[in-house]
């Protein structure tokens, strides 16, 4: 099974500052890697998927990088309704979640 | 639009059986596989099944695998997931998604629906 590893944990984070996640794998899953986020109560929505396109309706200040094993997830800035648990997933064999970051308001 | 809407959920002694169903609208039903994600509460997202398209492959994670069963029915535009010899560990919130490509990502979600395990 690939395993996912998001850090950090936690980011405490003031509206409109960049943010940076971290998702890495335990091995290689090409860029097959997609981006949730969920708010409290609700259903996880897409973001990103194959590595760095922007699914439908998600405006431009997020953007995903990288491929292999490393994979960046980044929020320009940071608005109000961003923020959440942000899950990394990877498709490339099978399908496995990251454990997540919480995003806080500062 | 694409909704996905679970039903079926509750409370359930351990050994018990139960099964979810999910009412997929907006979409061609047919033409996708779809899945079901699992959440523990406060914890991580957690891939439970997917079925095939034509319902010739299905797969199941290693905690559920004898346990539960997917199914669907297309002309009913239904996904199923029966689950059999239920533990406190199934203890979740259960998502229907539709996945966007054969053994893909997940585009679309359902509101999920709450399945406890207990005596």
């Amino acid at each position: 099974e690939i395993v996912m590893t998001q850090s950090p944990a936690t980011l405490s984070v003031s509206p409109g500052e960049r943010v940076t996640l971290s998702c890495r794998a335990s091995q290689s899953v090409s860029s097959k890697l997609a981006w949730y986020r969920q708010k409290p109560g609700q259903a996880p929505r897409l973001l990103i998927y194959g590595a760095s396109t922007r699914a439908t309706g998600i405006p431009a200040r997020f953007s995903g990088s990288g491929s292999e094993t490393e994979f960046t997830l980044t929020i320009s800035s940071l608005q109000p309704e961003d923020f959440g648990v942000y899950y990394c997933q990877q498709y490339n064999i099978w399908l496995t979640f990251g454990g997540g970051t919480k995003v806080e308001i500062k | 639009q694409v909704q996905l809407v679970e039903s079926g959920g509750g409370l359930v002694k351990p050994g018990g059986s139960l099964r979810l169903s999910c009412a997929a609208s907006g979409f061609i039903f047919s033409d996708y596989y779809v899945s079901w994600v699992r959440q523990a509460p406060g914890k991580g997202l957690e891939w439970v099944s997917y079925i095939s398209d034509t319902s010739t492959r299905t797969n199941y994670a290693d905690s559920v695998r004898g346990r539960f069963t997917i199914s669907r029915d297309n002309a009913q535009n239904s996904l199923y997931l029966q689950m059999n010899s239920l533990r406190a560990d199934d203890t979740a919130v259960y998502y229907c998604a539709r996945v966007a490509a054969p053994l893909g990502f997940n585009d679309y979600w359902g509101q999920g629906i709450l399945v406890t395990v207990s005596s």
